[in-house]
């Protein structure tokens, strides 16, 4: 079993929907991450979390800490959101999940 | 299957020193290499990235370097650590004809 458990591992959402991606992990951790990597970029960070929630544009991420689960939401979700979302924990070290890759189609 | 390894896992340094982070992969030929920091704090940053033996891309000025000098191998290095290099050092490789990257255990380096 992964450290850090995402789902879906696959979503196709129409242009306007709202999105959400989910991440759950086993392990203590001290922060936890959403990364984003467009199909020929590098992996960037959107957000990272130790408690509550962080917005910044059209995404919204929140992490209960109790509930050792993490949600990444996107409103009004565009064309150019498309792209694999991971969800990574800082704990003992890096756990990563397997990420989710989403299709906006216009 | 292709694997990658980081070393060492962790590393306390004091202010001053040098660094050598070392970052190696197996399984695969020419992949693109990447070293990436999370800083205390903030965010997964992308430092340097390789696509070949000896070319090196900087993504962040700062006192660090990087160096390719096998194919499979990519090193993290420092002439002087400052307070500020503390945090988790994670090297990913990706193939050259894919955009999945893979990540390594990482390396925790407390600068004292």
């Amino acid at each position: 079993k992964n450290e850090v458990e995402q789902s879906p591992q696959n979503l196709t959402a129409q242009e306007g929907e709202f999105i959400t991606i989910n991440c759950s992990y086993s392990v203590g951790i001290s922060a936890l991450h959403w990364l984003q990597q467009h199909p020929g970029g590098g992996i960037v960070s959107l957000f990272m979390l130790s408690s509550g929630k962080k917005k910044h544009g059209r995404l919204i991420a929140t992490i209960n800490i109790q509930e050792k689960h993490s949600s990444l939401h996107i409103t009004a979700s565009h064309p150019r959101d498309s792209a694999v979302y991971i969800c990574a924990v800082t704990g003992n070290q890096f756990y990563f999940g397997t990420g989710t890759s989403l299709t906006v189609i216009p | 299957s292709q694997t990658i390894h980081q070393w060492p896992a962790t590393l306390v340094q004091p202010v001053g020193s040098p660094l050598s982070l070392e970052c190696t992969v197996e399984g695969t030929s020419n992949p693109n290499l990447y070293w990436y920091r999370q800083a205390a704090g903030r965010g997964l940053q992308l430092l340097f990235y390789s696509v070949g033996i000896g070319q090196i891309s900087s993504e962040v000025p700062q006192n660090l370097s990087a160096s390719r000098p096998q194919d499979r191998q990519f090193i993290l290095s420092s002439k002087k650590l400052l307070l500020s290099d503390s945090g988790f050092y994670l090297c990913a490789w990706a193939g050259p004809s894919t955009d999945t990257q893979y990540f390594g255990p990482g390396t925790r380096l407390t600068v004292l």
